[in-house]
């Protein structure tokens, strides 16, 4: 079946450094979206992508689909104490069903 | 507009038992799913269902059953707990249209000894 792979599992920063964390699919996607979760809490939706080499930003955060449209990444710059958290990538095929990568645990030392 | 609600909060159960996971959306979704999370992994789809009176399942359904009762509800059945079911389970829903978001309920922190 599909196999969303995501890396790295845990990533330790200083604030103000740059964060990125990739997804590959086994399969072509229709689209991927991404997820944060705080400890302790639900996943909450950051952003979907759909188009082949689209590129989203959101303030500090910028998300890339792939060409071929198997990987994304996020990347954060200039990293915040509020960045806190784990990000996850889940991947949808025509199917409809989403597969979640295993996410990335960003911690930032102030 | 509460969103997606899920009950209980958290849930001990002994081995065997048999409880019903409640969740339910106000957001007129005719979408739903329930994953579960274990630590340091990502979610894994249980069952879905893509409208009232559907259901299908996901990557791990085994020991689970679900009722899609209503447009607004769908509940998760453990009919024989076990240990390896010891997790905590989300609910979400979907939008429809072209957005692929999914709203998340606070989860259930489910454990079984």
């Amino acid at each position: 079946g599909q196999q969303v792979m995501q890396i790295p599992q845990y990533q330790h920063v200083q604030e103000g450094e740059d964060f990125t964390t990739y997804c590959n699919s086994s399969t072509t996607l229709s689209n991927i979206q991404w997820y944060k979760q705080r400890p302790g809490g639900h996943p909450v939706f950051l952003i979907q992508l759909v188009k082949s080499g689209e590129v989203k930003k959101q303030k500090r955060l910028t998300f890339q689909f792939g060409e071929a449209k198997k990987n994304s990444s996020l990347h954060i710059t200039a990293t915040q104490t509020t960045d806190v958290g784990t990000y996850f990538c889940a991947g949808e095929t025509n199917a409809g069903k989403s597969t979640f990568g295993d996410g990335t645990t960003l911690t930032v030392k102030p | 507009n509460a969103g997606v609600t899920q009950t209980p909060k958290f849930q001990v159960l002994k081995t065997g038992q048999s409880m019903t996971l409640q969740c339910a959306q106000d957001m007129n979704h005719n979408s739903m799913y329930w994953y579960r999370q274990d630590p340091g992994m990502g979610l894994r789809l249980i069952y879905y269902s893509a409208s009232e009176g559907t259901t299908d399942k996901g990557e791990v359904p085994n020991g689970y059953n679900v009722s899609r009762l209503n447009k607004r509800e769908f509940s998760l059945r453990l009919e024989s707990a076990a240990p390896s079911q010891t997790s905590v389970y989300f609910c979400a829903s979907r939008t429809d249209g072209y957005s692929y978001e999914q709203y998340f309920g606070p989860g259930t922190r489910l454990t079984v000894t």
